[in-house]
């Protein structure tokens, strides 16, 4: 039981190029999320899914798309990295206790440099 | 709106001592509360959660919080700290509304610091 996993770890970018993160959960889960944590900022919802095959905006939404093909994938794209966009990059995912969602479970980071 | 506050950016106690991480939120209905701990170059790992009955909630490693609704707080608390805690707590409330289900609001974080 891995738990929630992140790939990759670390990767620079220039200005212009994109890239997709993976995050994965073997929990299960319904719900699954993607955050970005900033110097000073706490972590701020991007999107978030309640299931497979949906998506919906978090906070910071702008710059980023997201896809829920299966239920234990959940990816994160950027189409086209700005400098604003470097950042520690989280997956989390919860279960769904009723119509309510559990405690959240984090992966550990990708950390992402655009140069 | 949903929102917590960590008043703190910084928290040095000694080893031995008692701590306290300060927390305090704003939600239109019911709360949900919880504590998550990072670690250098680590994800969050859960610490514990209020969602509802007994005011003392007791988590992981020790630690235990005080839900406490006249004064909007949440705040962490350990009787005995270790140089091992030395880590960023982050408190977060959680958002029950249809719109945004489930969708945790998390403060700025405090870096706790304990000295041998």
């Amino acid at each position: 039981n891995a738990g929630v996993t992140q790939t990759p770890k670390f990767r620079v970018l220039k200005t212009g190029q994109s890239m997709t993160l993976l995050c994965a959960q073997d929990m299960n889960h319904e719900y699954m999320y993607w955050y970005r944590q900033d110097p000073g900022m706490g972590l701020r919802l991007i999107h978030y899914s309640v299931g497979e095959g949906t998506t919906a905006k978090g906070e910071v939404p702008d710059g980023y798309n997201v896809s829920r093909l299966k239920k234990q994938n959940f990816l994160l794209g950027l189409e086209s990295a700005a400098p604003s966009q470097t950042s520690v990059y989280f997956c989390a995912s919860s279960r769904r206790t009723g119509a309510i969602p559990d405690t959240q479970y984090f992966g550990p980071g990708t950390r992402l440099t655009v140069l | 709106a949903q929102s917590v506050a960590q008043p703190e950016d910084q928290v040095n106690v000694a080893e031995g001592n008692p701590l306290t991480v300060k927390c305090t939120y704003s939600v239109s209905g019911n709360p949900y509360l919880f504590w998550y701990v990072q670690y250098p170059n680590r994800g969050l790992q859960f610490l514990l959660k209020y969602i509802t009955g007994d005011n003392l909630v007791k988590g992981s490693y020790g630690f235990e919080a005080e839900f406490n609704k006249s004064q909007t707080s949440f705040h962490l608390k350990k009787p005995s700290a270790l140089v091992s805690d030395s880590a960023l707590y982050f408190c977060a409330v959680r958002d029950d509304r249809g719109s945004t289900l489930g969708r945790l609001y998390f403060g700025r974080g405090t870096q706790l610091t304990v000295w041998p």
